[in-house]
């Protein structure tokens, strides 16, 4: 299994831009979700999904879009990146228990994003 | 929304130390994990522990559910366990995990 998968590694924007961060999955988990990562903060929920066609908002999900079209792709959209998106973005899935995560999330490497 | 508060937030350790790292929460869960996120960034599950206690070789965890703690012994510490430790939980009637700040933890040889 290649377990949760991101790409790209690393990207630079321009203020205005808009990009998709792909992640997916090969162990069939239900729950995937984003995060965003910044120093000093710990990791913030941006959206999740239950299951294809579910998605939901998490903490941060101001400038950000999401949709689940399959079990194994929850890619992410900056719609019009600003320099205050400069992050870290980690993808994480899991198994699923009444809509939440279940048991041990696994995390993908991660997409280190500036925007300028 | 529940609050995940960890302590310390930085620690220094000499080669072969033992060390406690400790998770606050502010209401019931159940989901805890703690995680590792080594100096590449490279975040790895360390235990799925809502409750209980469990071992895996020089890694311990506790979680006391009814005092909303848990805490992460680390023994006989060594260089590569060097990175940030996150504690994140699922509170009892909702369904995103939430996570600490995280202890940034520092092995010296």
């Amino acid at each position: 299994n290649a377990g949760v998968t991101q790409t790209p590694k690393f990207q630079v924007l321009k203020t205005g831009q808009s990009m998709t961060l792909q992640c997916a999955q090969d162990m069939n988990h239900e729950y995937m979700s984003w995060y965003r990562q910044d120093p000093g903060m710990g990791l913030r929920l941006i959206h999740y999904s239950v299951g294809a066609g579910i998605t939901d908002q998490g903490e941060v999900p101001n400038g950000y879009n999401v949709s689940r079209s399959t079990t194994e792709d929850f890619p992410l959209r900056l719609l019009s990146a600003a320099p205050s998106q400069t992050s870290v973005y980690f993808c994480a899935s899991s198994y699923s228990y009444e809509g939440g995560p279940k048991d041990t999330q696994y995390f993908g490497p991660g997409t280190r994003l500036t925007v300028l | 929304g529940i609050q995940v508060e960890q302590s310390p937030p930085d620690l220094i350790l000499q080669e072969g130390a033992n060390s406690t790292l400790r998770c606050n929460f502010s209401d019931s869960v159940n989901n805890l994990q703690w995680f590792h996120q080594n100096p590449w960034g490279q975040l790895i599950n360390l235990f799925y522990i809502p409750s209980g206690t469990k071992q895996n070789g020089r890694l311990s965890a506790t979680t006391v559910a009814t005092e909303r703690y848990s805490l992460l012994y680390i023994s006989s510490s060594q260089t590569t366990d060097s990175g940030v430790y996150f504690c994140a939980v699922q509170p009892k009637y909702g369904n995103k995990l939430v996570f600490g700040a995280g202890t940034i933890l520092r092995v010296k040889s």
